[in-house]
């Protein structure tokens, strides 16, 4: 399964905009592209999910290059409420249908 | 419609005890997955059923640790004999058809396990 490497954590701002990069150099031609957010004493939630160019839906938007070696999720002015853990995972081909959880991306939103 | 359930939501056991966690998935979602988080540690898949057949097992630490499975429904992950090491958050999540590439993963609130 493809590693990926986040940012170990990040801080922003009430109404700014967030993009959190992650890496994946060894994706496979099959592997989506997942983001997922985990809030203290919760499990993870989906945020979205991609294959290439660009997704977006009421939450966020991901960015995915050509290469589709990394991706960027993008939260549009965030709140309080999006302090969390983001998870970038990739795989889920028609072999292995199991996540693989890196460290995740610490956001902490300031008023 | 109900989300994914867990319980008990925290157990407080002595090392050599045995406990049993519970997680009942989405209705109608064949793919039930438990993975774990210890002490500062990532979050790290256990196994995979499928209805209730073991799919991946790959990740379970030891043969202390036992997952079933019956009927396809609910599922349950027996700790015998517990250890100190075994004390973390553990996650169940479910899936629709798990042959669909990219398919959406639905985590309960997990099961906080503390072994003393």
């Amino acid at each position: 399964l493809a590693k990926t490497t986040q940012p170990i954590s990040m801080d922003s701002y009430e109404g700014q905009e967030v993009n959190i990069t992650c890496s994946h150099n060894n994706i496979a031609t099959n592997d989506y592209i997942t983001w997922y957010q985990q809030f203290p004493s919760q499990g993870p939630r989906f945020i979205i999910q991609g294959y290439k160019t660009k997704v977006t839906n009421e939450v966020a938007s991901l960015f995915i290059p050509a290469d589709r070696k990394s991706s960027t999720l993008s939260l549009p002015r965030v709140s309080l409420s999006d302090t969390a853990v983001y998870y970038c995972l990739v795989g889920w081909d028609t072999g292995r249908r199991a996540l693989t959880f890196g460290s995740g991306t610490r956001l902490q939103v300031q008023p | 419609e109900a989300g994914v359930t867990q319980f008990p939501s925290h157990s407080v056991i002595e090392k050599g005890q045995t406990v049993t966690l519970r997680c009942d998935p989405i209705s109608g979602h064949d793919n039930l997955y438990w993975y774990r988080r210890v002490m500062g540690k990532e979050i790290k898949f256990l196994l995979h059923f499928v209805k209730e057949s073991k799919q991946d097992e790959s990740g379970m630490p030891n043969n202390r640790f036992l997952a079933e499975r019956t009927g396809g429904t609910y599922s349950t992950l027996k700790v015998q004999p517990a250890e100190l090491e075994d004390s973390g958050v553990y996650f169940c999540a479910s899936s629709q058809d798990g042959r669909v590439v990219g398919t959406e993963a639905f985590f309960g609130q997990g099961t906080r396990l503390t072994v003393v």
